[in-house]
């Protein structure tokens, strides 16, 4: 247990809906980074906070947000879904915000689009 | 831009061989990293190399880093079925400290 949590675990929704992933980091860390991994695009980073400050873009979509409340719990929210976005959408944290330590990933939702 | 390549993508092993994972990366990287992840499950740390001719040691992995040649190698001796799983490298971006990820090694040990 890396000791990040996420909820849900599972998820199945329809096209064009939104839904909100939620994440809170290890005790102590204050970056948390989201991650989407998929058969076709393997492992992609998509965006970092640290200390409620986005830090870091990757490759996310612009129906695609996400913010990290003052309690550091983060949330990743998608939006006007489409079959393509099913994926294991991962949550990491790490203490710092340079990357340069190791990130500890949550357990993972998994989300289909039908 | 900061490439990572693994291979092989895909390795089926007998228990009690010797084999060896590669990865390779495009540009300059401060330090790599080597994570696990079971089918379904979450991705485990292993190893974080931080400097040339890095080695460290974990059981029956040993992850080694050549800075020169942009190369970090995951060995695995004397496999045992609990090592089955797929293997990810990645990569630091020292522009913006993103992880660069690899496409992961499907790893097979047959008992």
């Amino acid at each position: 247990d890396s000791g990040v949590t996420q909820t849900p675990k599972h998820l199945i929704t329809a096209t064009g809906q939104r839904v909100t992933l939620r994440c809170s980091p290890r005790s102590g860390d204050l970056s948390v980074y989201w991650y989407q991994q998929s058969l076709d695009q393997g492992l992609q980073f998509l965006i970092q906070y640290y200390n409620g400050e986005e830090r870091a873009k990757g490759n996310i979509l612009e129906r695609f947000s996400a913010q990290q409340f003052p309690d550091l719990h983060s949330e990743l929210n998608l939006s006007s879904l489409e079959l393509g976005d099913s994926a294991l959408y991962f949550c990491a944290s790490s203490v710092n915000p340079s990357g340069q330590e190791t990130q500890y990933f949550g357990p993972g939702t998994r989300l289909l689009v039908l | 831009e900061l490439k990572v390549e693994q291979n092989p993508l895909f390795l089926s092993m007998q228990e009690g061989k010797n084999y060896t994972i590669y990865c390779n990366y495009s540009t300059t990287s401060d330090r790599l990293y080597w994570y696990r992840q079971d089918p379904g499950k979450s991705l485990e740390s292993l190893f974080v190399l931080l400097s040339n001719g890095a080695v460290k040691q974990e059981g029956r992995l040993m992850a080694s880093l050549d800075t020169k040649a942009r190369l970090s190698t995951l060995h695995i001796t004397a496999a045992v079925h609990d090592l089955s799983a797929t293997y990810f490298c990645a990569a630091l971006r020292p522009s913006n400290y993103q992880l660069i990820w690899g496409a992961g090694t499907k790893l097979i040990i047959k008992p």
